[in-house]
């Protein structure tokens, strides 16, 4: 079956420009997961989507960072006014809950200019 | 913050020799998982170890736990050059806090 989506693979924008970026999880998969990875870094936990629960949004860096998920489907991560700093990988991942490996998406490689 | 810590950062050796990677976590866990990451893009699952575990294998790879310390070790045995490529590991929790990586390079 089709793994994580994500879309796009890049994206290049100018600084104080909004972006959007999608993730479609694994059919089936309650629980959704976004991470940021700067360039040679590990992954910084962003926001966490488990069924109808209100999300965790404990790791989203500042209130320009906002995501949303319709159900247990697809789900964007919005970034407004970009920076510079927001330059990095946004990966996105899901799993079935549990004890249960996350799937990974190929990222969206974000670049500011 | 984030929970995971690997050790080595980076890693080189000898196609044939064996590598080993060290996790530390702060907190305590239910399970704890690996992963391997090719050219900065997705993660790919390697092996998760439930707290009640102390030693898991899967073909190559050796996954140990130490809950009382706090860590985890990864050993791939007769390293090959497609090993190379970054390694994490992840503790559980809502959050999945993964490390910030081992850097493995295995020369041919």
């Amino acid at each position: 079956g089709a793994g994580v989506s994500q879309s796009p693979s890049n994206k290049v924008t100018e600084k104080g420009k909004d972006v959007e970026l999608r993730c479609d999880p694994i059919s089936g998969h309650t629980a959704l997961y976004w991470y940021r990875q700067r360039l040679g870094q590990g992954l910084e936990f962003l926001i966490y989507f488990q069924g109808n629960s209100a999300p965790d949004k404990s790791g989203l860096p500042s209130d320009r960072f906002s995501a949303e998920r319709t159900g247990e489907s697809v789900s964007t991560l919005t970034i407004q006014r970009t920076q510079q700093e927001d330059s990095a990988v946004y990966l996105c991942a899901s799993s079935p809950g549990g004890v249960s490996p996350l799937h990974f998406g190929n990222g969206t490689r974000l670049t500011v200019t | 913050s984030q929970q995971g810590e690997e050790d080595p950062q980076a890693l080189s050796i000898q196609e044939g020799e064996n590598a080993t990677m060290n996790c530390s976590y702060k907190t305590s866990i239910n399970n704890l998982q690996w992963y391997r990451q090719n050219s900065g893009r997705g993660l790919v699952h390697l092996i998760l170890i439930r707290s009640n575990e102390r030693e898991k294998h899967s073909g190559r790879l050796r996954v140990t736990l130490d809950t009382s310390k706090k860590s985890s070790s990864l050993l791939i045995t007769a390293s090959r050059a497609a090993d190379t490529a970054s390694y994490f590991c992840a503790t559980d929790g809502n959050q999945f806090y993964f490390g910030t990586g081992t850097s493995l390079t295995v020369i041919p």
